[in-house]
């Protein structure tokens, strides 16, 4: 099976510009989630998409929003970018999102989208 | 809440042991172990549940204390490929079906 692609893996915006990035996930896996990797915070988490539904969310500002189409595939949308907001987004994919007792499977990783804010 | 990690670094020789450990304030369902070696994306290692007992392969193994909100990634006679920066991620009561992730240990194997 192909992995999980990110497009695209780079990208440099200037400061109040807005970012869309995309993420197709394993073939079969319903479930998405977005991660923002940064030197000093590691990874945290921002959101994640099942059957194009968003069960939940960390502490990000509004500024960051997402969605998921019904093939599985999903996008992150960041407005009114600031220069904080350079690092570099994973995606994760998981083929069953939560099983009956509430625990997230494996995660399968892409290679990121890096953001340079400028 | 964040999970926290110890050592923040370490480096071993080939051959050496080393335990890298992950705590967390809140009760566990469950505990994962990722990889990331530099410029690439995280690698799945293993999932303890509550529950569950030590997992492992190769010689990498793990402990969750489920009383203590603790678990211990074990690297048995370290590799140069075992290089890499270790996450454990957490799901709680307060953060249930979603993996918050700790800050990392950085790990690196010389000759």
């Amino acid at each position: 099976k192909a992995g999980v692609t990110q497009t695209p893996r780079y990208l440099i915006k200037t400061r109040g510009q807005q970012v869309t990035l995309s993420c197709s996930p394993i073939s079969g896996h319903r479930s998405v989630s977005w991660y923002q990797q940064t030197p000093g915070q590691g990874l945290q988490f921002l959101f994640e998409y099942f059957s194009e539904t968003q069960r939940n969310k960390g502490n990000f500002p509004g500024r960051f929003s997402g969605r998921q189409f019904s093939n599985s595939r999903s996008e992150m949308n960041v407005s009114t970018l600031e220069l904080g907001d350079s690092a570099l987004y994973l995606c994760a994919s998981s083929c069953c999102g939560v099983n009956r007792q509430g625990k997230v499977h494996e995660q399968y990783f892409g290679p990121g989208t890096r953001l340079t804010v400028t | 809440q964040q999970p926290v990690q110890s050592p923040q670094a370490v480096i071993l020789r080939e051959g050496e042991d080393a335990v890298i450990n992950c705590s967390s304030s809140k009760a566990l369902y469950s505990v994962h172990w990722y990889r990331q070696k530099h410029g690439e994306a995280p690698i799945f290692l293993m999932i303890l549940l509550k529950g569950g007992e030590q997992k492992g392969h190769d010689k990498i193994s793990a402990s969750f204390n489920e009383k203590k909100q603790q678990s211990s990634l074990y690297l048995t006679a370290s590799q140069l490929s075992y290089s890499g920066t270790y996450f454990c991620g957490t799901e709680s009561g307060t953060s249930y079906d979603k993996v918050i992730f700790g800050p990392g240990t950085s790990l690196s194997v010389i000759p």
